[in-house]
C-alpha cells in the first residue's frame, strides 16, 4: 500500500538555522511526491514537487530531492526564517492508469515548525 | 474568491445530531477531495469527485457519512447522528482532472461533537 511517514515535531530553530524535515514513504508503482505546507490560519498550499526518481523540487528556498533507491523526500532550508514557521506535509500521489484517482494523496501527520528570531 | 471555501469554518454540535459541511471549490476544478484530520494526525482521505460522480468513496469510515455534488461545483458532506470521535477539521481540495496537478485547499470546517 502507500503511506508517508515523516519526522515528529514540533521542530523549533533560531532565524538562520538550517533545517531538515525528514520523509520517507512507501509506495506501489512510480508515485509522485510533495511538500505541503499550512501557515497559521491559512489553508494548506503546495510547496513544491518532484516527479520521477533524482528530480529535484524548489521553492522559497525550499528544496527536496527525490530519491527511489532511499525512497525519501527530505525537505531542507538553508537558513529559515521567522516567517517559515507553519506545519510542514510530506504527500504521494498514486500513479495508477487512466480511470484512477487522480491526484489523491497519502499524507504523513505533519511537522510543526517554530522559528524564533 | 479565487480559493476554495467552506462553511461553517467552525461547528459544535451535540452527540446523535446530523451535520453538513459545505465546499465551493476553484471554478473550473472538476476533481474534489475530502479529507479529515483528527488532532495530531495526518490527513485522512474521504472520497474524491470527478466531476458530480464520486469513483473513490473508499475513505469514508462509515455508513453515517456521505457526500454529493452537484453542477460540477459545491459539494456536501453531511454526517448522520454525529460521535464525538467524528471531532475533526474536515478539508475539501480541488483540482484540474491532470495527473501532478496540485491540489488547492480550503481552511477547513472544524467540527466538535460534544
Amino acid at each position: 500500500g502507500n503511506s508517508v511517514t515523516q519526522m515528529e515535531g514540533p521542530v523549533t530553530l533560531s532565524e538562520e538555522a538550517f533545517l531538515t524535515i525528514n520523509c520517507t514513504y512507501t509506495a506501489t508503482g512510480y508515485p509522485s511526491l510533495f511538500w505541503y505546507v499550512q501557515y497559521p490560519g491559512e489553508g494548506l498550499q503546495l510547496l513544491l514537487k518532484a516527479t520521477k526518481a533524482d528530480d529535484k523540487g524548489s521553492n522559497k528556498g525550499f528544496e527536496a530531492t527525490y530519491r527511489k533507491e532511499t525512497t525519501s523526500f527530505h525537505l531542507e532550508k538553508g537558513s529559515v526564517q521567522v516567517s517559515d514557521s507553519a506545519v510542514y506535509f510530506c504527500a504521494l500521489s498514486d500513479q495508477r492508469g487512466r480511470g484512477s484517482t487522480l491526484g489523491r494523496l497519502y499524507f504523513g501527520r505533519g511537522t510543526q515548525l517554530t522559528v524564533w528570531p | 474568491g479565487a480559493g476554495v471555501s467552506q462553511s461553517p469554518s467552525n461547528k459544535v454540535t451535540e452527540k446523535g445530531k446530523d451535520v453538513e459541511l459545505r465546499c465551493d471549490p476553484i471554478s473550473g476544478h472538476t476533481a474534489l477531495y475530502w479529507y479529515r484530520q483528527r488532532l495530531g494526525q495526518g490527513l485522512e482521505f474521504l472520497i474524491y469527485f470527478q466531476g458530480n460522480s464520486a469513483p473513490d468513496k473508499s475513505g469514508l469510515p462509515s455508513d453515517r457519512f456521505s457526500a454529493e455534488r452537484t453542477g460540477e461545483s459545491v459539494s456536501t458532506l453531511t454526517i448522520q447522528r454525529t460521535q464525538q470521535e467524528d471531532s475533526a477539521v474536515y478539508l475539501c481540495a480541488s483540482s484540474l482532472p491532470l495527473n501532478n496537478s496540485p491540489l488547492h485547499f480550503g481552511n477547513g470546517t472544524r467540527l466538535t461533537v460534544t
